[in-house]
């Protein structure tokens, strides 16, 4: 079974912190996805990674970096926190050979409160 | 660009009850069409997908046909359980590339017994 692990599911931070979200995928998939979803805004794509170092802005970048130092990981950062980034956030990752449409695998996600 | 359109909810049926959730899509070319489970508490996970039109898609009882004259992806169940209580998210994708998903904004269903 695909696993994608996330390392906190719940989290509470103050205005202004740094955080880090952690993502861990043990099926060897090249790319891996963060995403935040609001209610009656869905999912939100943040940032993708579709190689070790390699990275794409998603839909909504502002106020976030990543990190991809190993094809298992991917780490979502706040440089510093503020409450409208209060939200879920999950970890998708998948295959990536062309010409076939993959799945997303989800880890159960994170939700940060931002106080 | 690319979206899909579906309705919010929620969505409340009795048990036995004929489910069906409408997805429209916005897309030029010929994208792969999903459609993802969200139960209470937990990540996303694929129900069911059509990779070209005319396929339809099935799993635990739930169907779905690619219809690329109608840009539609509608979800049916003959006989919802309180178990379906969910969030379904409808999606598209496109082969290749970085697999980018566009998502739609998710119909909660409520099943009461």
């Amino acid at each position: 079974d695909v696993k994608v692990t996330q390392s906190s599911r719940y989290l509470v931070k103050r205005t202004g912190e740094k955080v880090f979200l952690e993502c861990v995928q043990d099926m060897d998939h090249e790319n891996m996805f963060w995403y935040r979803q609001d209610p009656g805004l869905g999912l939100r794509l943040i940032y993708f990674s579709y190689d070790v170092k390699m990275k794409e802005k998603g839909d909504i970048p502002e106020g976030y970096s990543v990190s991809r130092e190993k094809k298992e990981r991917f780490s979502l950062i706040l440089e510093s926190a503020s409450t409208n980034q209060t939200s879920m956030y999950l970890c998708a990752s998948s295959f990536a050979l062309a010409g076939l449409s993959y799945e997303q695998y989800f880890g159960p996600g994170t939700r940060l409160t931002v106080t | 660009g690319n979206s899909v359109t579906q309705m919010e909810g929620p969505v409340t049926l009795s048990e036995e009850a004929f489910l069906t959730i409408n997805c429209t899509y916005t897309a030029t070319g010929y994208p792969s069409l999903f459609w993802y489970v969200q139960y209470p508490g937990e990540g996303l996970q694929l129900l069911l997908k059509a990779t070209k039109a005319d396929d339809k898609g099935s799993n635990k009882g739930f169907e779905a046909t690619y219809r690329k004259e109608t840009t539609s992806f509608h979800l049916e169940k003959g006989s919802v359980q309180v178990s379906d209580s969910a969030v379904y998210f409808c999606a598209l994708v496109y082969s290749g590339g970085y697999q980018k998903v566009t998502f739609g904004i998710g119909t909660k269903l409520q099943v009461i017994p």
